[in-house]
């Protein structure tokens, strides 16, 4: 099975700051990445599919990128309501493995 | 708009059963491939089913093997998942999700039901 880290577990950061958050798989995934947003009581909602495609409704800020086997998700400007948990999801291969995680709050 | 909405959690006493259900709507259920997700209290997300749109294929996590069993209906639009000889460590809500293109595995989850709580305690 591909297992993934992801870093940091958490952060502070301020409003208007640049934020990246880092998953790393255990082998080569090709694009079979994706990120999800998950604020407190709710469910999750995607924003970025094939490691770098913005899924549709997700402002522009959110971006995705990759190399080799380490993919990062961007917050260009961090706005108060990117407050949430956001897990990167292994989805190139079943089984599917989640990120464990990283809390992003503002400073 | 797509709409999943999972029912059938509850309390639950260790080695007992449980059957959830996620009612779909909005798009061609029989289309895509969906999958159960759960998360445990103040805990990250974990994959646990999948089944194929056509329902041929199912995949399980080494966590719930044999125990476990994802289904679905078509004709009535309804993802089921059978829990059996259920422990604490089960305790979670569960997520049913759908896979983004039509038919394709693998691929991301475009749209998340809100999630039903199982909790195994005596």
């Amino acid at each position: 099975d591909i297992q993934v880290t992801q870093s940091p577990s958490s952060l502070s950061a301020s409003l208007g700051d640049r934020v990246t958050i880092t998953c790393r798989a255990s082998q080569d995934i090709s694009n079979g990445l994706s990120w999800y947003q998950q604020k407190p009581g709710q469910a999750p909602t995607l924003l970025i599919y094939a490691a770098s495609r913005l899924q549709s409704g997700v402002p522009s800020r959110f971006s995705g990128s990759e190399s080799g086997t380490d993919f990062t998700l961007t917050i260009s400007s961090l706005q108060p309501e990117d407050v949430a948990t956001y897990y990167c999801l292994v989805n190139y291969i079943l089984p599917f493995t989640f990120g464990p995680g990283t809390k992003v709050d503002i400073k | 708009q797509v709409h999943l909405v999972e029912s059938g959690g509850g309390v639950v006493q260790p080695g007992r059963s449980l059957r959830l259900s996620c009612a779909a709507s909005g798009f061609i259920f029989s289309n895509h491939a969906v999958h159960w997700v759960r998360q445990a209290p103040g805990k990250g997300l974990e994959w646990v089913a999948f089944i194929s749109h056509d329902g041929s294929n199912k995949y399980y996590a080494d966590s719930v093997k044999g125990r476990f069993t994802i289904s679905r209906d078509n004709s009535k639009n309804t993802l089921f998942l059978q829990m059996n000889t259920l422990r604490a460590e089960d305790t979670a809500v569960y997520f049913c999700a759908r896979g983004r293109r039509v038919v394709v595995v693998p691929d991301a989850f475009d749209s998340w039901g809100q999630g039903t709580l199982v909790t195994v305690s005596s």
